[in-house]
Formats: C-alpha cells, structure tokens, sequence
C-alpha cells in the first residue's frame, strides 16, 4: 500500500492558477474513478473538495477543478486566493479495496 | 447539526491496547460506511479501516491489520477502533470519518494517541 505520489509543495501568486499532480498506478488512480481531493488547514480536520476525479461537493468552490489522465490524477485551483493556502491530499480506491492517500502538498500563496 | 466525535485517545505504553470511539450525529449513520484515518505529527493522512453500513464488511491497512479491529453499534449511533499491540510508529492524530460513497466526505476533529514508554 505505497502511498501516492504528490509534489511536496507548490506555490503561486492571488489571481494564478495551479495544479497539484497525484501520481499512482493501474491498481489505484488508473484503474477506478476514485479519486478524492482534500484541503487541511493548520490545526484543522481534512475537508473533502473534490471526489470521483472531478466532482464537487455542495459549497465548494467551482475555483476547485479536478481531472485525471491514466495514472495521474490532477487538482486545479483557479483564482488564487489567501484562503487556499492549505496542505491538499489526494486520495484513491484500490484493487485491494483498501485507500491510500497521497504524502500531501504544501500550498503557498505569495 | 451533522458531526463526528471522537474519545478515547491517550498515552499507552508499547505493546498496550486503546479502545476509540466516534459518536455520530445528524444524519442516518447505518447507511454509511465509516472510516479511520490517521495522522502522525507532521506527516500525512494515512488511510487505516473501512467498515460497511451493516457491519458485515470490515478492510484494513496493512500495517495494522491483526492488531486493530474496527466495529460499529448503530443502535448508538457510534464507531469503535480497537487497537492492541501498539507500536511507537501508531502514534498519530485518529479521525473518523463518513464514507457513503467513494470518498471521505465528513471528519471529526480526531483524537491523539500516543504510543511511549
């Protein structure tokens, strides 16, 4: 169960847009339509934002985007805004019906 | 209002046993499945136990399976991890989380656990 694979930190400006790859193989992210997205705040709970791949729960964001092309599942985040800084994690079901999560990526507004 | 408590954690020697508990409330709790999570201190999420709305179907993560057990009382309303034999690297912040479909959609604040001599 080798978590999945994301960049340790990424950054841009207000107003930018950025992606955060999550990266996995044929027995996760390639092969289900199973992939969630999850914004941490310091100190704070996990809060789901996106799953299956590109939908969005009720209340978030369309400034949140998500996508996937075989093994690499991606998250958008249009519109840069101070609020969005935050640790983001990728999640995906596998064929041995168990979740791994991605190590998760630092996002820095600057 | 819909939420997830969790009780339970604490300090326990190696080789001790910690049971947690997650009280749900606003919304019908045997349709879901329900999940636990971990997080050591400033690492990631670490996916550790899926259980079924009936109970009938429990999934662990490899690096607890044989020692945790997941349950759940749905009269109670109410997710239980049973943790024994507990290592050092179990140490972490433990949420419980609702899962009806394909993703974690719902988090309790966690509870801490920590595993020391």
């Amino acid at each position: 169960q080798s978590a999945l694979t994301q960049p340790a930190s990424v950054s841009g400006s207000p107003g930018q847009s950025i992606t955060i790859s999550c990266t996995g193989t044929s027995r996760d992210v390639g092969g289900y339509d199973f992939v969630s997205w999850y914004q941490q705040h310091p100190g704070k709970a996990p809060k789901l934002i996106i799953y299956d791949v590109s939908d969005r729960p009720s209340g978030v964001s369309y400034r949140f985007s998500g996508s996937k092309s075989d093994n690499t599942a991606s998250l958008t985040i249009s519109g840069l805004q101070a609020e969005d800084e935050a640790d983001y994690y990728c999640s995906s079901y596998t064929r041995s019906s168990t979740w791994v999560f991605g190590g998760g990526t630092k996002l820095t507004v600057l | 209002e819909v939420q997830l408590v969790e009780s339970g954690g604490g300090l326990v020697q190696p080789g001790g046993s910690l049971r947690l508990s997650c009280a749900a409330s606003g919304f019908s709790f045997s349709n879901d499945a329900m999940s636990w999570v971990r997080q050591a201190p400033g690492k990631g999420l670490e996916w550790v136990s899926n259980i079924s709305g009936g109970g009938g179907s429990t999934y662990y993560a490899d690096s607890v399976r044989g020692r945790f057990t997941i349950s759940r009382d749905n009269s109670k309303s109410t997710l239980y991890l049973q943790m024994n034999s507990l290592r050092a690297e179990d140490t972490a912040l433990y949420y419980c989380a609702k899962k009806p479909s394909d993703a974690f959609d719902l988090w309790g604040q966690g509870t801490m656990v920590t595993v020391s001599s």
